[in-house]
């Protein structure tokens, strides 16, 4: 049964850092590209970057790029996204998304990220 | 950027058809896929590829994509598919982008 779990969620301020994980079983982690998507309180699905199934190739949204690292960690079955100068329109549920270059087939269940002074 | 565009609500009778649509320019070129969200839970994919089901997905779900708009189609509507919908393509023309349509709210009557 694929899983995933995402975690480091918190409340912090405009500014800050926060590094969040997502940590994958019941396939082959290494194999399969990985995402993350967010959710504002209230509104709609914002893809926010994808990682190739090696790591080798990044991608971001305009939103986050240059603030946001995705990276991942193919020994410990584990996604991560690196956070930085968060703003308070980073509001959201982050979730993590398995699929492959074209869409996402499984999501997990999402970490709340507030920032707010 | 590549746009899509839903219409924010979609209310249908239990047992009658509902359907979704996502507008994009020349939309027909590209796989769109749909995912189903319930209130405080994970978004599911339901129609992948404009009109592939994955598994465990009732039959009731069903797509199509031609000129410039996709279409969700939900037969024999239940209660339990009242949720909100999103259509999502693969942008390979903006640096490999991946976009989602705003989300339609399906009420079942």
């Amino acid at each position: 049964e694929v899983q995933l779990l995402e975690s480091g969620g918190d409340l912090i301020q405009p500014g800050g850092s926060l590094r969040l994980s997502c940590a994958a079983s019941g396939f082959t982690f290494s194999t399969y590209a990985m995402n993350w998507v967010r959710q504002a309180p209230g509104e709609g699905l914002e893809w926010v970057s994808s990682i190739s199934d090696g790591g080798t190739r990044t991608y971001y949204a305009d939103s986050v790029r240059g603030r946001f690292t995705i990276s991942r960690d193919n020994s410990k079955n584990t996604l991560y996204l690196q956070m930085n100068s968060l703003r308070v329109e980073d509001t959201a549920v982050y979730y993590c998304a398995k699929g492959d270059s074209r869409l996402f087939d499984f999501w997990g269940q999402g970490t709340l990220v507030t920032v707010s002074s | 950027s590549y746009v899509l565009t839903q219409p924010p609500s979609v209310s249908v009778a239990p047992g009658q058809t509902a359907r979704i649509t996502c507008g994009g320019n020349n939309i027909a070129i590209k796989s769109v896929h749909w995912y189903q969200q319930k209130p405080g839970q994970a978004p599911v994919l339901v129609v992948y590829d404009n009109s592939d089901r994955p598994s465990g997905i009732p039959e009731r779900f069903s797509g199509s994509n031609s000129g410039n708009a996709a279409t969700l189609t939900i037969s024999r509507v239940e209660a339990g598919d009242e949720a909100d919908y999103y259509c999502q393509v693969w942008d390979r023309t903006t640096d490999h982008s991946w976009v989602f349509g705003g989300g339609t709210k399906l009420t079942v009557l």
